[in-house]
């Protein structure tokens, strides 16, 4: 069964800080990870995906995150925190076989920026 | 180029009642899924549907049923309304629903069950 699990559901920086949301997966097939963001009563957004290749996958609004296989982990980063980066982060993992194509969310990192 | 669109945005029904919730996916696409996200959870996969079948569901009673129409529109129909089932229910369409494919998520219907 394929899992993930994001360390610490409130993660607090100032602004300027570095963003760092950790997610762990499990995963017995090469995984497909993702990150998402969520603001406040709206949908969720990509804001990277890792399929294959390069292990430092570029996001939108400035995030990265490198897949570590020998950790299983899929951590997202930024170097310099913003206002407008305050909103909630799911790490999620794919699914195969009969659950090709569902996503397996983690529970989810809210993220606060301090001024 | 329309994004995901969900109705309505919002729904109060009471314990054992029946609800549908509509979904319109990205031009292009043809897979829908859809997630259930209680509060302070992250979404919970439902069930998927591809070319107007279903292709893959979640750990969700029968009563949770949907349906994907030939514009690759969709439902979720839920009957015998439960509390627990109050949550936020999102969409999401993808090219063709493989794994590496990106969802692209709806905004969401807020179902209130009293």
């Amino acid at each position: 069964a394929q899992s993930v699990t994001q360390l610490g559901s409130h993660v607090s920086v100032s602004e300027g800080a570095l963003v760092l949301l950790r997610c762990n997966y499990s995963s017995s097939v090469p995984p497909y990870l993702f990150w998402y963001v969520q603001y406040p009563n709206q949908g969720l957004q990509l804001l990277l995906k890792y399929t294959t290749g390069a292990t430092l996958v570029k996001g939108i609004n400035g995030f990265e995150a490198e897949f570590k296989k020998s950790e299983t982990s899929f951590h997202l980063t930024k170097p310099s925190a913003h206002m407008s980066d305050a909103a909630e982060y799911f790490c999620a993992v794919s699914g195969y076989g009969g659950s090709q194509g569902n996503l397996i969310f983690g529970k989810g990192t809210k993220l606060s920026v301090k001024p | 180029e329309t994004g995901v669109t969900q109705s309505p945005t919002h729904l109060i029904k009471t314990r054992g009642q029946q609800v549908t919730l509509r979904c319109s996916s990205q031009s292009g696409h043809n897979t829908v899924s859809w997630y259930q996200q209680a509060l302070g959870q992250g979404p919970q996969f439902i069930f998927q549907y591809y070319r107007e079948e279903e292709n893959g569901r979640g750990n969700f009673p029968p009563r949770f049923s949907g349906l994907q129409f030939p514009n690759y529109s969709s439902e979720l129909n839920v009957n015998a309304l439960e509390l627990d089932d109050s949550a936020l229910y999102l969409c999401a369409s993808s090219l063709v629903g493989g794994r590496a494919d990106t969802q692209y998520f709806g905004p969401g219907t807020r179902l209130t069950v009293l």
